[in-house]
């Protein structure tokens, strides 16, 4: 079946500083991904909608100066947290549908720690 | 998106059947039943969906009630490896935005 990967599948970084986080399709084009974000006990809430060629689309309440998505290629969405503070500490995830969108793709997950 | 109701948490015996219910009380014509499971730390994975028929797969089967308000997702033989948070979802084709609910945390007991 299609893979997402996700990558780093953990990190680490000091207040302050900003970190980048990958998803790639291994095995299939998306022209759309999706970036979700999950706090310990918490079901996934969707941040933004990332459109390869063209500008992420943001839920409402999500800063996108904060959260920077890039989508250049049909297997690559980046997602930067610019500035993290220890707030912006969560689990990420991304997604991608199937050719037919029957059904979503997700990578691993990025475990975000700000210190 | 339609919202789905999901009890809490549940327990099942190690190679009994699971079925998880969900209440989908708004779900439109044209809106299908998704489920997925996320087991801890790792990203959700697809399950099974249906649109007003029941489906079975490898994974599990898709009971939809006829007036569509409810569903029951089935494992047949629960293992220890089903333990996991599973998320009812309804969404039109293609479901490419999903909306995860509060889900049902499953625990398969030994």
């Amino acid at each position: 079946g299609a893979v997402v990967s996700q990558h780093p599948s953990r990190v680490i970084c000091k207040s302050g500083t900003s970190v980048k986080i990958e998803c790639r399709s291994l095995d299939f084009q998306a022209t759309t991904m999706f970036w979700y974000r999950q706090f310990p006990k918490q079901s996934l809430m969707l941040m933004a909608t990332s459109n390869e060629g063209s500008k992420a689309t943001y839920e409402q309440g999500v800063e996108k100066d904060k959260f920077l998505i890039n989508h250049a290629s049909l297997t690559l969405s980046t997602l930067t947290v610019t500035s993290a503070h220890p707030e912006d500490s969560s689990f990420y995830i991304c997604s991608a549908p199937d050719r037919t969108f029957t059904e979503a793709f997700f990578g691993q997950g990025t475990r975000l720690t700000v210190v | 998106d339609a919202k789905t109701t999901q009890p809490p948490s549940m327990d099942c015996a190690e190679g009994r059947a699971a079925n998880l219910p969900c209440n989908h009380s708004t779900i439109s014509g044209n809106e299908y039943v998704y489920w997925y499971r996320q087991i801890h730390s790792q990203g959700p994975q697809y399950i099974i969906h249906g649109l007003k028929n029941n489906e079975t797969n490898e994974m599990a089967s898709l009971i939809i009630t006829e007036d569509r308000k409810s569903s029951t997702l089935i494992l047949p033989h629960a293992t220890l490896r089903d333990t996991a948070v599973y998320y009812c979802i309804v969404g039109g084709f293609g479901n490419e935005k999903l909306t995860f609910g509060t889900g049902t945390r499953l625990t398969i007991i030994p």
